[in-house]
């Protein structure tokens, strides 16, 4: 299994600032992921990132908006930049433990509530 | 093509009786379904998963069946209990990297289940 954790749990922030979230594993992972959380809706990622190279977004994301750092095997950041309303979401850290007795399994943070004023 | 489509939105049960929530795919690289369980406030976290090798995998009182030429894939939730009521995601993903990890995960619209007692 992985233990993680995110910060902040939520957040209230004005509109046009930025915000920074922290995901931090108990264990070395290679693949961590971000996802977003729109209320009462599924989840749709963001982006992928891979320790030692460029955060891979997915279509819709750009690295403008949603920088990405991975400096290293357990922990992560995304940042929110100039936020508006249409940003409120919950944004969620997940990372795989490849080859698991199960097989790949992907492991989700409790995620990081954000309203936008 | 990368689209999950699961079925019902929400779904009403009645303590002791069986839970059946539907999803279909169209992606055929897809090679392993998760599904996941949400109480609120918290991260996804994995239920029970499969891959296209076998029809059905049982888990206690969970069950996944999959019919690999119909492209869809249920969950059953046997004897179904209040502390059951959650949002239910099934996802997808395809091997990547070489064959080592699962890479992203492309979920579900989520169903919300209510047991009543």
């Amino acid at each position: 299994s992985a233990v993680i954790s995110q910060k902040p749990s939520r957040d209230i922030c004005q509109r046009g600032t930025s915000l920074t979230i922290q995901c931090q594993v108990d264990s070395q992972v290679t693949m961590m992921f971000w996802y977003r959380q729109q209320p009462g809706q599924s989840l749709t990622l963001i982006a992928t990132a891979n320790q030692g190279s460029e955060a891979t977004y997915e279509s819709g994301f750009v690295i403008d908006k949603f920088p990405i750092s991975r400096p290293n095997l357990t922990f992560s950041t995304l940042t929110v930049s100039n936020m508006s309303p249409e940003d409120s979401s919950i944004y969620l850290c997940s990372v795989e433990k490849p080859w698991d007795p199960q097989g790949g399994i992907q492991y989700f943070g409790a995620g990081t509530r954000l309203s936008v004023l | 093509q990368q689209q999950v489509k699961q079925s019902p939105q929400s779904l009403i049960v009645q303590k002791g009786g069986i839970s059946i929530i539907n999803c279909a795919y169209e992606n055929t690289a897809f090679d392993y379904f998760p599904w996941y369980q949400q109480f609120p406030g918290k991260g996804p976290a994995l239920l029970i998963a499969i891959r296209p090798d076998v029809s059905e995998k049982k888990e206690g009182r969970f069950t996944i069946s999959f019919n690999k030429s119909a492209k869809q894939f249920s969950l059953h939730i046997m004897d179904s209990q209040p502390g059951d009521s959650a949002t239910y995601f099934c996802a997808a993903s395809s091997l990547v990297s070489g064959g080592t990890s699962y890479g992203k995960l492309t979920f579900g619209q989520g169903t919300i289940l209510t047991v009543h007692p």
